[in-house]
């Protein structure tokens, strides 16, 4: 069974807070994405990753990075949180066409 | 720019009946459709999935079926049961040098009412 997991549940920061949102896969899958989910809006890809090191801009990278120093590790980091961060964010990892999620993380910045 | 859109925020049906949930895109060069289904504090769980290629694929009680001259997509589900309640999101994507990337639409929350 492939597993995607997140480092957490649930998250409350304060503005301009560094947030470091981790996200591990045990399946050795070379791509992995962020994406953040809102109301009306769908799953928005934020960053994906084809290779360690590597990582491309998805739609909306603004206000985010992302960090790959190893194959099974992608890390979602924002600089300086603001209120409009507030979302659930998705990770995920693909093996062939399929993508495998994690469990999501709620962030809310006040 | 809306490549992938779900114009249904929400749907619902008897338990037993039909559930059709729609989809439309406006990039011809997609090579797969696939349907999530998310349940509330989950991550999306893949669903069914439909090649370009083909114009029909079914998975137990769930059938996608793509129009690609309309660029249409839906998802049947027969017959619709309780556990089926969640939201369901379409997603498109092209092959290649993209690394599996997908393009969701706005998701549909189905409400299955016994």
């Amino acid at each position: 069974d492939v597993k995607v997991t997140q480092s957490s549940r649930y998250l409350v920061k304060r503005t301009g807070e560094k947030v470091f949102l981790e996200c591990v896969q045990d399946m050795d899958h070379e791509n992995m994405f962020w994406y953040r989910q809102d109301p009306g809006l769908g799953l928005r890809l934020i960053y994906f990753s084809y290779d360690v090191k590597m990582k491309e801009k998805g739609d909306i990278p603004e206000g985010y990075s992302v960090s790959r120093e190893k194959k099974e590790r992608f890390s979602l980091i924002l600089e300086s949180a603001s209120t409009n961060q507030t979302s659930m964010y998705l990770c995920a990892s693909t093996w062939h066409n399929e993508q495998f999620f994690g469990p999501g993380t709620r962030l809310t910045v006040l | 720019d809306q490549q992938v859109k779900q114009n249904s925020p929400s749907l619902s049906v008897q338990e037993g009946r039909i559930s059709i949930l729609n989809c439309d895109y406006t990039n011809s060069m997609f090579d797969y459709f696939l349907w999530y289904k998310k349940y509330p504090a989950e991550g999306p769980t893949f669903l069914i999935s439909i090649s370009s290629i083909k114009d029909k694929n079914e998975d137990g009680r769930f059938t996608v079926f793509l129009n690609k001259s309309a660029k249409h997509l839906s998802l049947h589900i027969v017959p619709s049961q309780p556990g089926d309640s969640a939201v369901y999101f379409c997603a498109a994507q092209r092959l290649g040098n993209q690394g599996g990337k997908l393009i969701f639409g706005q998701g549909t929350e189905l409400s299955v009412k016994p």
